[in-house]
């Protein structure tokens, strides 16, 4: 099992562009989310979903979108990158019942200039 | 969201072992408590979780407090590898929205 992948490892985007980062798990998971972390911060929920077609909005939503068509795939979309973005993003998944672990991802760094 | 409450940093000689409190007062009956740990560079790894009872792995053991309000994460031997952020998380039936705080900041001292 490859568990929670993230794509890709390293992006650098300029002010206003957009971009998709990718998680994809093989687990059969039904809660995925996605976190970020900021220099010397902890990690801040952005969006969850609890199962295909169910989406809903953690700590800081803004400027993020989500999707879940698929259980294995939790695409987060920025469609117009801001400097106060530039974080490393995580996936996790998990089966769904709260006590659980989360599986994460390997990261994505995203810098944005 | 549920809160808990760590110290920034905590060190620790090689081959001792390590208590990394952590403070959940608003605990609920039914919340988890989930340990995980980051190395550097690292996504957060799961180290273990309980409810009531105390737990052991192959990694840690986690002693819970009577009343819940509070827990620790024991290391019995600390290693060089075990330098790492350690978070201390609930978890509520509630929908699994795992807030993680900053963590503790473990070093280990060779």
């Amino acid at each position: 099992n490859a568990g929670v992948t993230q794509t890709p490892k390293f992006q650098v985007l300029k002010t206003g562009q957009s971009m998709t980062l990718q998680c994809a798990q093989d687990m059969n998971h039904e809660y995925m989310s996605w976190y970020r972390q900021d220099p010397g911060m902890g990690l801040r929920l952005i969006h969850y979903s609890v199962g295909a077609g169910i989406t809903d909005q953690g700590e800081v939503p803004n400027g993020y979108n989500v999707s879940r068509s698929t259980t294995e795939d939790f695409p987060l979309r920025l469609l117009s990158a801001a400097p106060s973005q530039t974080s490393v993003y995580f996936c996790a998944s998990s089966s769904g019942q709260h006590n659980s672990p989360l599986h994460f991802g390997n990261g994505t760094r995203l810098t944005v200039t | 969201d549920a809160k808990t409450t760590q110290p920034n940093s905590m060190e620790s000689n090689e081959e001792e072992p390590v208590h990394l409190p952590c403070n959940h007062s608003t605990i609920s009956g039914t919340d988890y408590i989930h340990w995980y740990r980051q190395l550097p560079s690292q996504g957060p790894e799961y180290v273990i979780h309980g409810l009531t009872s105390n737990v052991n792995n192959r990694m840690a053991s986690l002693a819970i407090a009577e009343d819940r309000k509070s827990s620790t994460l024991i290391l019995h031997r600390a290693t060089l590898r075990d330098a790492a952020v350690y978070y201390c998380i609930l978890s509520t039936d509630t929908g699994n929205q795992f807030y993680f705080g900053t963590g503790t900041s473990l070093t280990v001292i060779p």
